[in-house]
């Protein structure tokens, strides 16, 4: 069964901060995606990575595939309380089935 | 934008009924998904469609489930006979084409069961 950890589950940073989030997994993925929920809405998609070792960065937010597929980071810099949010990651191993991750709920105080 | 559109927002059933949970995916796409989210768990799949017929589905996906596309835009989940523990946000999810794994999420409805 494929699974997909987050860490933290948990942050809670000041604003002007920076963080990491981490998504990993013993299996390989052909792609991972990264997303932020809000609550009582859908994830909203924030990138796409397909290549090992791909960095995409969406303004502060830099988002890096490692080398073996297996794993994923989300660094946010100067954290700012609009980044506040549940973070989502999510592969596909290139069926037609998307695994989740547990989740990291990121809180940035003003 | 063209975006995924789910109704209702919210479903109150009692126990045993059968709920119907409708989705218009973005226009083009051809792969669809569903998915739930208990409260304060993780997002779960539950089926893939493609061509007219599921392509893969979780073990959460039993015989009380079932999808359709009665026409060319509506997407569907059909649950039986409800049970508690299907209380959850259902989201329906679709995707362009094989050569992208971007999937778009629609708002989600939030079923509870009496």
């Amino acid at each position: 069964t494929q699974l997909l950890e987050q860490s933290p589950q948990f942050l809670s940073i000041q604003e002007g901060e920076n963080l990491t989030v981490y998504c990993n997994s013993s299996s390989v993925f052909s792609s991972l995606q990264w997303y932020r929920q809000e609550p009582g809405e859908g994830p909203v998609l924030l990138v796409t990575v397909v290549t090992g070792g791909e960095v995409k960065k969406l303004k502060r937010l830099t988002f890096q595939f490692g080398d073996a597929r297996k794993d994923s980071s989300l660094h946010i810099t100067a954290a700012q309380p609009g980044d506040t949010g549940l973070y989502l990651c999510a592969g596909t191993s290139g069926t037609y089935k998307y695994i989740f991750g547990t989740g990291t709920r990121l809180k940035v105080l003003a | 934008e063209p975006e995924v559109t789910q109704t209702p927002s919210h479903q109150v059933t009692q126990m045993g009924q059968e709920v119907i949970l409708r989705c218009v995916p973005i226009s083009n796409h051809l792969y669809f998904y569903w998915y739930r989210q208990i409260l304060g768990q993780k997002v779960e799949f539950l089926v893939s469609f493609y061509n007219n017929e599921i392509s893969e589905k979780s073990e959460i996906f039993d015989d009380q489930f079932s999808v359709e596309r009665p026409d060319g835009s509506n997407f569907t989940l059909k649950i039986r006979s409800t049970k508690l523990e299907d209380s959850a946000m259902y989201f329906c999810a679709s995707r362009s084409h094989p050569s992208t794994d971007t999937q778009y999420f629609g708002p989600g409805t939030r079923l509870t069961v009496l």
